[in-house]
Order: C-alpha cells, then structure tokens, then sequence
C-alpha cells in the first residue's frame, strides 16, 4: 500500500504570497491532519479534516484553512505569508480519525518564506 | 502550557545498551499514546503505541511503558543499534466522544547510538 504523499516537497515564496499544499492519504484512510514543524515550537496540530468537514482545529490564524476533496485528498492554503510560516508542513492520515487509531505521516513540504 | 514534555532534549548510548527515552504529560484526558522516530527531511515514522488501558506495549526491540498515577511513559529500545539514531517524539491523543482529537507532540528527544 502506498503511504501519505506531499506535494510540492520544497518551496519559496515571499512574504505577502500565498500558498496551496497538497497531500493524498493511505488508500482507504479518510481522516487527514495537518500539522507545522519548527525548530521552536516543535510539531503543532494545524486541523483535521474527516468526510470532507473540518472536524479539528489548532491555534492559528485565520490565514491557514483547509479542504478536503471526496476522494479523501486534502490540500491546505495559508495566505499572506509571513518569514514566520517557514516550516515543515506534515500532513497525516488514519482510517476514520478514531481514538486508538495510528496516524501515519508523509514526508513534509519544507516551505521557506523570504 | 507543555501537556506533554520530553525533559530530555539529547541522549547518548553505546550500541547493544538500553535506550530509555522519557515523556511526561499533564492532561488526565489522554487516553492514547504514541512513538514515532523522525529522521532529518522526512515524515515522523510511527514505532509503537500504548492505550491508556494497558501499562505495557512490546514490538520487539521496543517496548513502551505507561504509568498513569505518575502521567508518565518511556519508551525503551533494547539492543540499541545505530541506525536507532534519530529524533524521537511522544504524542497523545484524548478521545472526544469517539473522535481521536489532534495529537500533541512532546519537543522531541535526539537519540545517538555510538557504534
């Protein structure tokens, strides 16, 4: 079975863009999270989409959102960047989000804002 | 506020020894834990899980313990092996009304096993 994979892998942008990543689960999962990586603040949950519905979310502006597509696909948009975005976005998926249930990761997008 | 804390940011074993890899968390509500190992430019890779239920998980090498008056778990790696050299983190996950919730990960553990 082919794990979670994240599009695109890198990438730069400058403060005032935005910017769309993409991440397609295990097949059969339909729980997708996302979270931020930076060295400071570690690995911190973004939100959770199940059904195509935000079912979780995290402590952050209003500039990230997200959607989920019928096919379980995700892709997550932060707009108006700002140099504190860069990160290593994670996206992560398990089968229904239940409790008790692992959820497994894809490599990242590594974003880096100038 | 920290609900879950690795106190221990870096830890060095020689090869063949035990790794004890500590993580302490302050939310009663967690009922599920996890372990995943992460290497430099990749995706956290899950190791192993415990549920609040149980105090013991073994997968071989591995083997989690859970003490829940303490709200404390370890994670133990027996023989280490160098290519156990990664970052470790622990995260935990409460369970609202069936839904896991979002994981909340510990800072991470950097583990260096010496040949």
């Amino acid at each position: 079975k082919a794990g979670v994979t994240q599009t695109p892998r890198y990438l730069i942008k400058t403060r005032g863009q935005q910017v769309t990543l993409s991440c397609s689960p295990i097949s059969g999962h339909r729980s997708v999270s996302w979270y931020q990586q930076t060295p400071g603040q570690g690995l911190q949950f973004l939100f959770e989409y199940f059904s195509e519905t935000q079912r979780n979310k995290g402590n952050f502006p209003g500039r990230f959102s997200g959607r989920q597509f019928s096919n379980s696909r995700s892709e997550m948009n932060v707009s108006t960047l700002e140099l504190g975005d860069s990160a290593l976005y994670l996206c992560a998926s398990s089968l229904q989000g239940r409790t008790g249930e692992t959820q497994y990761f894809g490599p990242g997008t590594r974003l880096l804002v100038l | 506020d920290q609900q879950v804390k690795q106190n221990s940011p870096s830890l060095s074993v020689q090869e063949g020894r035990i790794s004890i890899l500590n993580c302490d968390y302050t939310n009663s509500m967690f009922d599920y834990f996890l372990w995943y190992k992460k290497y430099p430019a990749e995706g956290p890779t899950f190791l192993i899980s415990i549920s609040s239920i149980k105090d013991k998980n073994e997968d071989g090498r591995f083997t989690v313990f859970l003490n829940k008056s303490a709200k404390h778990l370890s994670l133990h790696i027996v023989p280490s092996q160098p290519g156990d050299s990664a970052v470790y983190f622990c995260a935990a996950s409460a369970n609202y009304g069936g839904s896991q919730g979002n994981l909340i990960f510990g800072k991470g553990t950097k583990l260096s096993v010496k040949p």
